[in-house]
């Protein structure tokens, strides 16, 4: 079946240190990713995304890389501040161009210590 | 402002009642959702519009029924509410549904609580 999973539901990191925020799938013909955040309160919100015919995009302070070998997926926030506590969610789409529907992975609970 | 906007933001309400959330956007996009978000952070969508027309029914009860009277607005309808179904409600819209046009715009949500 699918499934999106993280590795660690919480993580916490020292502000100005990078952040890692890793998460699994199982669906190996999944061939579309995206990362959101959701702030306290708020609704999630696109952070950056990544097709299965790449291994790493860059946004700004953000780097996605894909393992497709391991069906692996993370984000990596570069000199993390203190806005950046939120819970990540990553989320796979299994064909980039049906109209097929975006599963979303169980989120990554993100706090920065001062 | 261009946004996914959802009213009410919180809803408190008793077991059997029947109430309804209403969703807009104003961005232009051809597809909107809805989502329930758990107590556990867990995101599941509920059902997807395309130009008003149903394209994601997952397997929700039939107390929820959707309507969109045009593609820049979806409601959700709930009947007989239930204690489970206490959850915080996401609309999101998107430009498209595929072909790198999907990336999701999501309102700020609606608290519902069932007493």
């Amino acid at each position: 079946g699918e499934s999106v999973g993280l590795h660690l539901p919480t993580l916490s990191v020292q502000e100005g240190d990078n952040s890692i925020i890793n998460c699994a799938y199982s669906n190996s013909a999944s061939d579309y990713f995206i990362w959101y955040k959701q702030e306290s309160g708020k609704g999630p919100q696109f952070i950056i995304d990544i097709r299965s015919n790449m291994d790493k995009r860059q946004g700004q302070r953000v780097t996605v890389l894909l393992n497709k070998t391991v069906k692996h997926l993370s984000l990596q926030i570069a000199a993390t501040q203190p806005g950046d506590s939120a819970v990540y969610f990553c989320a796979e789409k299994p064909n980039y161009s049906s109209a097929s529907k975006i599963i979303f992975g169980s989120g990554t609970r993100l706090s920065i210590r001062p | 402002d261009t946004a996914v906007s959802q009213t009410p933001k919180y809803l408190v309400t008793q077991m059997g009642n029947d109430k309804s959330i209403k969703c807009e956007q104003n961005l232009g996009h051809d597809t909107m959702y809805w989502y329930k978000q758990d107590s556990k952070k867990f995101l599941k969508i509920m059902f997807s519009y395309n130009n008003k027309e149903l394209i994601i029914n997952e397997t929700v009860p039939n107390r929820f029924s959707p309507k969109s009277p045009d593609k820049a607005h979806l409601n959700l309808h709930i009947n007989s509410l239930e204690l489970g179904d206490s959850a915080v409600y996401f609309c999101a819209s998107s430009p498209r549904l595929a072909g790198g046009q999907e990336t999701q715009y999501f309102g700020p949500g609606t608290r519902l609580l069932v007493l």
